[in-house]
């Protein structure tokens, strides 16, 4: 069985810098073509790509937040780690990490989602 | 980057009947496109990959189609069960991968 579950802090204040991990389960980032994203949902609108990182340590990002993410994995663990710098009361959203299976870029497998909201 | 534009907004159906939503790319995208549900304070759930490959589980009453720019995803007879909202999502040219706005479906 394959399940993904996001945590992190519920509450981060601007210009802070936020930590995500996924945790998962039932799968391996070490296995060939595999590879874990995040996306993001603010209150009442659609959903938007951050991040990826494939089995083999490449990483892709949204031109548009580039600057401020940092994607890694630690397979050991079995936990991908997003980073994003200078949070910004726009950035107030549900974050959630999803599974890739192989080969193209839909996510088969999603985790329940944080919500995360930057006030101060 | 490849602008998915969704349509209807919101969509009414009675049960039984069939729901048609429509999802056009700003440019190309073969076939490399998804459709995923998501109900209210719930993660989206995969329901069609490679424009028309029904994803494990997905009942055969979703059925998707198109290629190029102009993708549909139909629900030849609604159930109670199918209200929320739908996304496309395009994976040809990335970053970034992109999704639609969603549309809403209502049970009438």
């Amino acid at each position: 069985q394959i399940t993904l579950k996001e945590s992190g802090p519920t509450l981060v204040k601007p210009t802070q810098t936020l930590t995500l991990t996924c945790t998962f389960s039932g799968f391996s980032l070490s296995a060939s073509g595999v590879g874990v994203g995040w996306i993001r949902q603010p209150p009442g609108k659609a959903l938007e790509w951050i991040a990826f990182i494939y089995w083999d340590d490449d990483k892709r990002y949204s031109p548009s937040l580039k600057n401020r993410l940092t994607i890694t994995k630690d397979t050991s663990k079995n936990q991908v780690v997003l980073t994003m710098t200078n949070m910004d009361p726009v950035d107030t959203a549900t974050y959630y990490c999803a599974y890739r299976v192989g080969g193209s870029s839909y996510f088969d497998y999603w985790g329940q989602g944080t919500l995360v909201t930057v006030s101060s | 980057e490849v602008v998915m534009t969704q349509s209807p907004a919101t969509l009414s159906v009675s049960p039984g009947e069939r729901a048609t939503l429509s999802c056009r790319a700003s440019q190309s995208v073969s076939s490399n496109l998804a459709w995923y549900q998501q109900k209210p304070g719930q993660a989206p759930r995969l329901l069609i990959y490679g424009a028309s490959t029904r994803a494990t589980g997905i009942p055969a009453r979703f059925s998707g189609s198109g290629s190029g720019t102009e993708f549909t995803l139909t629900i030849s007879s609604l159930q109670s069960e199918d209200f929320g909202v739908y996304y496309c999502q395009q994976y040809n040219n990335w970053p970034p991968l992109t999704f639609g706005g969603g549309t809403k479906v209502e049970i009438k």
